[in-house]
């Protein structure tokens, strides 16, 4: 199995700032996805990131807002811009390989709170 | 987007009991997981039931599927406080190695 970290932790951030959160794999993997999750709900995936290319959004989440960006098969990362109190959340990287179809290895999420 | 329907929502019980937490899908599948989120963390994979398998076994874990009724549930037995985390259910998407999550089940066991 994959393990997976993430940076930072949780932060504190200011209306109208962006964020950076960075996501470390310690293998190779096929398949990196990045999530949003309010406290006590589901997941919401907000894109697949593909490693060379634009990442692929799911509905209601845009680039622009969102950018992304997957420079090799271990590392990511998800910007939130221009952030907002609604984009305080839990924000979740993961990764699957073909090797062990669909299973997904999460890291420890990034706790964001926009004040 | 969610297809999967867990219940109950949240279940609270004692330490020693047997746990069970349903999950309904709507859509055909490959496969379904079930994964534990102690509080605040990441989540952790347990179990993955292939379409054509009925049950399935893992130490204290106990899945089954139902593709009739497009359900699923996961038994825990002898539950220990360890246990306490949220359980989500998921499916495959079809393609791009996506998953469809369900709303999960907190669950609670009481010392």
């Amino acid at each position: 199995s994959a393990v997976i970290s993430q940076k930072p932790s949780r932060d504190i951030c200011q209306r109208g700032t962006s964020l950076t959160i960075q996501c470390q794999v310690d293998s190779q993997v096929t398949m990196m996805f990045w999530y949003r999750q309010q406290p006590g709900q589901s997941l919401t995936l907000i894109a697949t990131a593909n490693q060379g290319s634009e990442a692929t959004y799911e509905s209601g989440f845009v680039i622009d807002k969102f950018p992304i960006s997957r420079p090799n098969l271990t590392f990511s990362t998800l910007t939130v811009s221009n952030m907002s109190p609604e984009d305080s959340s839990i924000y979740l990287c993961s990764a699957c390989d073909r090797a062990h179809s669909y299973e997904q290895y999460f890291g420890p999420g990034t706790r964001l709170t926009v004040t | 987007s969610q297809q999967g329907e867990e219940d109950p929502q949240a279940l609270s019980i004692q330490e020693g009991e047997n746990a069970t937490m349903n999950c309904s899908y709507k859509t055909s599948i490959n496969n379904l997981q079930w994964y534990r989120q102690n509080s605040g963390r990441g989540l952790v994979h347990l179990i993955l039931i292939r379409s054509n398998e009925r049950e399935k076994h893992s130490g204290r874990l106990r899945v089954t599927l139902d593709t009739s009724k497009k359900s699923s549930s996961l038994l825990i037995t002898a539950s220990r406080a360890a246990d306490t985390a949220s359980y989500f259910c998921a499916t495959d998407a079809g393609s791009n190695y996506q998953l469809i999550w369900g709303a999960g089940t907190k669950l609670i066991i009481k010392p």
